[in-house]
């Protein structure tokens, strides 16, 4: 498997703009996560969900951002508008289910958003 | 609520141990992890200690947890300039939700700076 791939990699957009992060999971992971890597605040979980279902969005920071997931091997994480306040790295991150054993968390490369 | 500290920065020289330490506040956490972060990268699993357990050795890594004191440390030995990344400490954590699914939390990070 390829593993959890992120696009874009990097991303500088204009405040006030739209951004969309885009992750594919590993196939056949039943979770998969987003986080928000800043130097101030380190790594948050913002959203989780389980097959597909949003379970805990208590992290994410506020109503511009928005994340779906239309099918088992898709999400978008959305901001809009943004502001520079939101530059940071996002990681998307999947894992299986835990049957009888534990199964890790596998994050994606990440995407580098900087809003000017 | 959960937190996870580190400190942020560590240097070495080669061939010497390194050693990171992480202070929870969980005490129900099952699980505790640590995570490498290469530049550029996204999280990798290094290790992990079930909590009943003091220590745990997978090679050069050494996994030390005072469960009274709460606090996990990470040895390495023989550190190679090829060790210089962030490391993260983390904890399991309920979800808010309490959908039974344990969250991680992590530190912040600690920079391991390894020179030759």
């Amino acid at each position: 498997d390829a593993g959890v791939i992120q696009s874009p990699r990097h991303e500088v957009t204009e405040m006030g703009q739209e951004v969309t992060l885009r992750c594919k999971p590993i196939s056949g992971h039943d979770y998969l996560f987003w986080y928000r890597q800043t130097m101030m605040r380190g790594l948050e979980l913002l959203i989780y969900f389980n097959n597909n279902v949003p379970i805990d969005d208590s992290g994410m920071p506020e109503d511009r951002f928005s994340a779906k997931m239309p099918n088992a091997s898709f999400s978008t994480l959305k901001i809009q508008p943004s502001e520079p306040r939101d530059s940071a790295v996002y990681f998307c991150a999947s894992k299986l289910r835990d049957r009888g054993t534990w199964n890790e968390q596998f994050f994606g490369p990440g995407t580098r958003l900087t809003v000017l | 609520g959960e937190d996870v500290e580190q400190s942020l920065f560590l240097s070495v020289r080669e061939g010497d141990s390194s050693v990171i330490n992480c202070t929870y506040t969980d005490s129900s956490s099952t699980y505790l992890y640590w995570y490498k972060q290469e530049p550029g990268a996204g999280l990798q699993l290094l290790t992990y200690i079930f909590s009943n357990m003091d220590m745990k050795q997978d090679q050069r890594l050494t996994v030390l947890l005072n469960k009274k004191d709460k606090h996990l440390s990470l040895r390495i030995a023989d550190t190679q300039t090829g060790d210089s990344a962030i490391y993260f400490c983390a904890e399991e954590a309920r979800s808010f939700m309490n959908t039974g699914f344990q969250k991680l939390v992590f530190g912040t990070g600690t920079r391991l700076l390894v020179s030759p």
